[in-house]
């Protein structure tokens, strides 16, 4: 069975910073695109950023570019998200999710996590 | 930037009927890449369609995806009370990388 279990998130000043991560199990990890996709409060879904199964290549949103960081260990099964410089607009349950080669959807999500950015 | 538009913002309907719901891209998607999610109050979003058409494992076969280009339709063909929730569509290509629309949420009448 799939699982994708995110933790990291809490409340943090303006300004802070904050790393998500993001346990996998139930697949080969390696061979599979991740993916951070947030949703505001009431709000709908946003990608965030994605990182090839190599960790060779990744991609930001223009709304997290040169303050988030993504990046994988492949021999913990784990995804990573460093967010720096936070605003309140970052507040968000942030979710991980994996992309099938040859699929341009995400088939599997975790639970999420909040990240609250308040003073 | 390919931006997609859902329409409609809210749809009310009573179970047993028929829902049909749109996505418009602003310019051409491939099919492959256009997907359709479920996200229930509190939960995570599910994956209903992948590649426009295809189900997902697990899913009803009263959900089904159809479309192409820039035009690409959600339907349930018999709404039931699990049913209501908020659908996105979404897709791969371009920068960024994915796009979701704004959402439909799907209310009981």
């Amino acid at each position: 069975e799939v699982q994708l279990l995110e933790s990291g998130g809490g409340l943090v000043q303006p300004g802070g910073s904050l790393r998500l991560s993001c346990a996998a199990s139930g697949f080969t990890f390696s061979s599979y695109v991740m993916i951070w996709v947030r949703q505001a409060p009431g709000k709908g879904l946003e990608y965030i950023s994605s990182v090839s199964g190599s960790a060779a290549a990744a991609s930001y949103a223009d709304s997290v570019k040169g303050r988030f960081t993504i990046s994988r260990d492949n021999s913990k099964n784990t995804l990573y998200l460093q967010m720096n410089s936070l605003r309140a607009e970052d507040t968000a349950v942030y979710y991980c999710t994996k992309r099938p080669g040859g699929s341009g959807n995400f088939d599997s999500w975790g639970q999420g996590t909040l990240v609250t950015v308040s003073s | 930037e390919v931006v997609l538009t859902q329409s409609p913002g809210t749809l009310s309907l009573s179970p047993g009927e028929r829902a049909t719901l749109s996505c418009r891209a602003s310019q051409s998607v491939s099919s492959s890449n256009l997907g359709w999610y479920q996200q229930k109050p509190g939960q995570a979003p599910r994956l209903l369609i992948y590649g426009a058409s295809n189900r997902a494992t697990g899913i009803p076969d009263r959900f089904s995806g159809s479309g192409s280009g820039t035009d690409f339709t959600l339907t349930i063909s018999r709404l039931e009370p699990e049913d209501f929730a908020v659908y996105y569509c979404q897709q791969y290509g371009g920068s960024p990388l994915y796009t979701f629309g704004q959402g439909t949420k799907l209310e009981i009448k």
